[in-house]
């Protein structure tokens, strides 16, 4: 069974410093991995996918993350946080083990952006 | 496209209640989810859609009931409201079933069983 954990609830940063948001998965096969962002009150948006392509994927918005099969980690960051990026973020797991399609989500980690 | 709907988006339910959360897609996807959203918890999967007329149950299926009678729609129903059931719901779309693609989410449905 797949699993993702998110290592920090928070991370609090001051704006125009770096990011670095932590996800490591567990996995039977070779997942797709995501991380996707929600702004508060809103639905999730897709920031990266990694699917078996290149190891450093970017994404909008500044993201990126890379792949790291050996250290089963996928960490998103972003070089200088402004303060819209204020928001959750979720990294997310998907395989299909036997047919089925069932992502597991992490808990997510809480940006917040200090002036 | 108007991508992802959902209604209503703010519901207040008493116990024992039922009702129906409404979400449709105009983006022709085969493969549909809901998911309860509850603090510190991430997203977990109820019931999830791979085509119209085929559905199956996800994490935590137990209280709720789906079906799939169009490739647009896929409305989640409350058997009998209870107060666990307190939560944001979302529904998500995705072009297939295959692991690899992104899904699309709504904008959620926040509800309140007292």
């Amino acid at each position: 069974a797949q699993s993702v954990t998110q290592l920090d609830s928070h991370v609090s940063v001051s704006e125009g410093t770096p990011v670095l948001l932590r996800c490591n998965y567990s996995s039977s096969y070779s997942p797709s991995l995501f991380w996707y962002v929600q702004h508060p009150n809103k639905g999730l948006q897709l920031l990266l996918k990694y699917t078996s392509a290149a190891t450093l994927v970017k994404g909008i918005n500044g993201f990126e993350a890379e792949f790291k099969k050996s250290e089963t980690s996928f960490h998103l960051t972003k070089p200088s946080a402004h303060m819209s990026d204020a928001a959750e973020y979720f990294c997310v797991a998907s395989e299909r083990p036997g047919g089925s399609y069932i992502p597991t989500f992490g808990r997510g980690t809480s940006l917040i952006v200090h002036p | 496209n108007a991508g992802v709907t959902q209604t209503p988006k703010f519901q207040v339910l008493k116990t024992g209640q039922s009702m129906t959360l409404q979400c449709a897609q105009d983006m022709n996807h085969e493969y549909m989810s809901w998911y309860r959203q509850d603090p510190g918890m991430g997203l977990r999967l109820i019931h999830y859609s791979v085509g119209a007329g085929i559905t199956d149950q996800g994490e935590v299926p137990n209280g709720y009931n789906v079906s799939r009678s169009t490739t647009e729609d896929f409305p989640l129903r409350l058997l009998s409201a209870a107060p666990s059931q307190t939560s944001v719901y979302f529904c998500a779309s995705s072009y297939s079933r295959q692991a690899r693609n992104e899904q699309y989410f709504g904008p959620g449905t926040r509800l309140t069983v007292t």
